[in-house]
């Protein structure tokens, strides 16, 4: 029964693979969000969706692209990785004013 | 672009008050602050938010200055499962978003 599920909780991989990380929530929400958190503990915006529409678009790169099949969903596709994208990348819901966060998914580029 | 400055740790023992200060002197009228907290490395958690009243939950108390410049968390009796990075969030409000930017947060330390 948890709320917002993200997998893999961990991600290995190399340099200039593609990989993909997976988000679910079943509390019903229609906004989701993806935040990255650097290893000084720094949580950043990266995208927003609402009802499966994307309303927030930081700057960040290209190779990475959302995906929100259905409002309870909101993947996130990272082309070509990079050493610098190694961080946990949170998933998070929101209903009114307070977000709901996943458990993380901790990716590390070789 | 962090809109929320905190500083970077602060100790408290078992039992006490803990009372975690946070700068935000650039917010707007219409921009809320939330807190969070961080326990280890798990999803961040939701705490208190408010505008410009001073709010109190099951968990914390926000206490908000009057020019809405800073604010103050306050946990009334901290326990050693209070342990954790505590940050300090201004939302902003678009005409179909909502932003939230966290600021570096403050690891506060419970000690027994």
């Amino acid at each position: 029964d948890t709320a917002v599920s993200q997998t893999p909780k961990y991600l290995v991989t190399q340099m200039g693979n593609d990989k993909s990380i997976k988000c679910e929530q079943n509390l019903g929400h229609d906004t989701m969000y993806w935040y990255k958190q650097d290893s000084k503990k720094f949580l950043k915006i990266m995208f927003s969706y609402n009802n499966k529409e994307l309303i927030i678009n930081e700057t960040v790169p290209n190779r990475f692209s959302p995906k929100s099949p259905d409002k309870a969903h909101l993947n996130l596709h990272i082309n070509s990785l990079e050493l610098g994208d190694s961080a946990v990348y949170f998933c998070a819901s929101r209903r009114a004013g307070e977000q709901y966060f996943g458990p993380g998914t901790r990716l590390t580029v070789t | 672009d962090a809109k929320t400055t905190q500083p970077p740790s602060m100790d408290c023992a078992e039992g006490r008050a803990a009372n975690l200060p946070c700068n935000h002197s650039t917010i707007s009228g219409n921009e809320y602050v939330y807190w969070y907290r961080q326990i280890h490395s798990q999803g961040p958690q939701y705490i208190i938010h408010g505008l410009k009243n001073n709010e109190t939950n099951e968990m914390a108390s926000l206490i908000i200055t009057e020019d809405r410049k800073s604010s103050t968390l306050i946990l009334p009796h901290a326990t050693l499962r209070d342990t954790a990075v505590y940050y300090c969030i201004v939302r902003v409000e678009g005409d179909n978003f909502n932003k939230f930017y966290f600021g570096s947060g403050t690891k506060l330390n419970v000690k027994p």
